[in-house]
């Protein structure tokens, strides 16, 4: 069975402090890995797509990073508009369903 | 261009009762996927229509059904209404299927509570 894992659960960062939120994963075989960040009470908001280890994206203050394993979100000199959940999915090799499994997130709390 | 559109934002059921949720996808987008997300929790893949039909199942009883129309919009229904299908309801939908893994775009959601 796919599993997605998300650590930490929750982190709390002053405004400048950088950091890495971790994903890992056992699936039978990858077809992409997915970061999305959700605000409260919102739908998940989408930003980058991994395919395959060693491949890197950036956005902003944020560089995702994939190995076989393992994806990092890399958070640099973060901002309170930073603040919200990380959520990790991955999406397996299988013939007609395109199904995300998701980890149950890393809540990022940036401190002023 | 259009995000992916959900209502209502708000339902507040009672236990036994039916429920209709409804979704419009992207521009351009012909798969749609439905999630529950409960409180703290990552969504959960309920189902997923692509051309009109299911095209994929979660671990969801048959109460949680759905449709895909001809212009891609979907619906969730839920019979007999149980207090743990109280959630957040999420729609995304993702474009023309190829090879690679495709990014699904996420409405903002509807949320549920069954008393």
């Amino acid at each position: 069975e796919d599993q997605v894992t998300q650590s930490p659960e929750a982190l709390r960062l002053q405004e400048g402090e950088s950091s890495s939120l971790n994903c890992s994963y056992t699936v039978s075989g990858l077809r992409g890995l997915f970061w999305y960040r959700q605000d409260p009470g919102k739908g998940p908001e989408f930003l980058f797509t991994l395919y395959s280890a060693g491949e890197e994206k950036e956005k902003e203050r944020l560089k995702a990073t994939l190995t076989k394993k393992e994806s990092f979100l890399h958070i640099t000199a973060p901002k309170p508009e930073d603040s919200a959940t990380y959520l990790c999915a991955v999406q397996v090799v299988n013939f007609g369903n395109e199904k995300l499994t998701f980890g149950t997130g890393t809540r990022l709390t940036i401190i002023p | 261009e259009t995000g992916v559109t959900q209502s209502p934002t708000h339902l507040i059921k009672t236990r036994g009762q039916q429920v209709t949720l409804r979704c419009s996808s992207q521009s351009g987008h012909n798969t749609v996927s439905w999630y529950q997300q409960a409180l703290g929790q990552g969504p959960q893949f309920i189902f997923q229509y692509y051309r009109e039909e299911e095209n994929g199942r979660g671990n969801f009883p048959p109460r949680f059904s759905g449709l895909q129309f001809p212009n891609y919009s979907s619906e969730l229904n839920v019979n007999a209404l149980e207090l743990d299908d109280s959630a957040l309801y999420l729609c995304a939908s993702s474009p023309i299927r190829d090879s690679g893994g495709n990014e699904q775009f996420f409405g903002p959601g509807t949320r549920l509570t069954v008393l």
